[in-house]
């Protein structure tokens, strides 16, 4: 079947303007998860749902981060007030209860 | 922070084994040990998870030893394609969990050379 899917793939920016995300999961997986990663890094977690509750979101870096999932299957990362700093790769996982994660393509946000 | 340690760089010539150190000396019983490549600025990629025993698939051994403190990822014949950085997470596995906060360490960069 299809895997993770993100759009847009590429989204560049205007510093202060505000930016979603989306991330459609694999049919039928419980859990998603959203990262953001830099060059050169490992993916940082930022937060992640079952079904459509927000289960942790302590890696979310401050509160222009926000995302939801309220039918339990697409999920939206929004970014308001962008700046420079959140230039970054932002991955999308998703997996069955607690198991094997598959992650997406990613979205790279470009902020000027 | 990441429960997991890896060396940050590797060299391994093509066609050898290439064994790929993890040591996670927090695990707790019930967590699991996976492994993931990410290639370039690909997503990272499914390779392997075991609990205590060791396991094999078609792409990977996993060695974790008697007291589950560390294990090992073996490629057994690597090749260029296998160059990659190479992640070892430690997570609960197939149960309903509000805690679920997958950690990622900066993970071993892995160079296969010709």
């Amino acid at each position: 079947g299809a895997g993770v899917s993100q759009s847009p793939r590429y989204k560049v920016t205007k510093r202060g303007q505000d930016v979603a995300l989306r991330c459609d999961p694999i049919s039928g997986h419980v859990s998603l998860y959203w990262y953001r990663q830099a060059l050169g890094q490992g993916p940082e977690f930022l937060t992640y749902f079952n079904y459509e509750a927000q289960q942790d979101k302590s890696g979310l870096p401050n509160d222009r981060f926000s995302a939801e999932r309220p039918e339990g299957s697409i999920s939206t990362l929004t970014i308001q007030r962008t700046e420079q700093r959140d230039s970054a790769m932002y991955r999308c996982a998703s997996s069955l209860v607690t198991d094997t994660q598959y992650f997406g393509p990613g979205t790279r946000l470009t902020v000027l | 922070d990441a429960k997991t340690t890896q060396p940050p760089s590797m060299d391994c010539a093509e066609g050898r084994a290439a064994n790929l150190p993890c040591n996670h000396s927090t695990i707790s019983g019930n967590e699991y040990v996976y492994w993931y490549r990410q290639i370039h600025s690909q997503g990272p990629q499914y390779i392997i998870h075991g609990l205590k025993n060791n396991e094999t698939n078609e792409m990977a051994s996993l060695i974790i030893t008697e007291d589950r403190k560390s294990s090992t990822l073996i490629l057994p014949h690597a090749t260029l394609r296998d160059t990659a950085v190479y992640y070892c997470i430690v997570r609960l596995r197939g149960v309903k969990t509000s805690y679920d906060k997958v950690i990622f360490g900066p993970g071993t960069s892995l160079s296969v050379i010709p």
